[in-house]
């Protein structure tokens, strides 16, 4: 199925330092989704977009649907040891045949030294 | 709100055995729920799609007779992985929406290991 493409696929960074990441499509989604997802363990929720040029903010987390409906971008600000893990773009068309469906990106590890 | 739970989170069976997976979503209804199979250091997989009530529909390359799914409720789903083999060992993951366009919420994961 479709991948957005999301970058980078990897960051080591210094405990305190913002981490930017973002994802790209080809096609147009209605809806974009940041997960987190520790080893073993299910992905999170972190943030979900409804709307073209929204930002919205979940703590030290920042992220926004781009305008053109094609992107969207994850900021943390001042990073802390227990934000390690593998973060997840996704989007969602949400409607038609794939109501619901959510196209993933490949992810990106993130590594926090303290 | 939106907790999604997985049951049982680790499984090893000899090869042949039939396993079965429950996601029950514990503080809301699911009218839609996914089944994904994940493996190491890659993204997840869609394998099918559950609406209560109604019959699975499965992504292509998913075999319907070798994984089963069944969504008898608005708060449970099943994977059975018929007869398995070694090489559908992986991570089993479920995740549970309120409608089709709700965001998806997902369970901590099935550790499956075929020997």
């Amino acid at each position: 199925g479709q991948q957005l493409n999301q970058s980078p696929q990897s960051m080591f960074i210094q405990e305190g330092e913002d981490v930017s990441m973002n994802c790209t499509s080809s096609s147009i989604f209605n809806t974009w989704l940041w997960y987190k997802q520790d080893p073993g363990e299910g992905p999170v929720l972190l943030i979900a977009l409804y709307k073209a040029g929204e930002l919205t903010s979940n703590g030290r987390l920042t992220a926004q649907f781009g305008i053109t409906r094609k992107d969207s971008f994850l900021n943390i600000s001042a990073s802390i040891p227990s934000d390690v893990g593998i973060y997840f773009c996704a989007g969602q068309r949400g409607k038609g045949s794939t109501l619901g469906r959510l196209y993933f990106g490949r992810g990106t590890q993130l590594t926090v030294w303290p | 709100g939106a907790v999604v739970s997985q049951h049982p989170s680790r499984v090893i069976c000899k090869s042949g055995t039939s396993v079965k997976i429950e996601c029950r979503s514990l503080d809301f209804q699911a009218t839609t729920m996914f089944w994904y199979r994940q493996f190491p250091k890659q993204s997840l997989m869609l394998m099918a799609t559950s609406n209560e009530g109604s019959k699975a529909t499965y992504e292509q390359g998913v075999e319907k007779d070798k994984f089963l799914i069944n969504h008898a409720s608005l708060t449970l789903s099943t994977l059975t992985v018929t007869s398995a083999h070694p090489e559908d060992s992986s991570f089993y993951i479920c995740s549970a929406s309120r409608t089709g366009n709700q965001p998806q919420h997902f369970g901590d994961g099935t550790r499956l290991s075929i020997l």
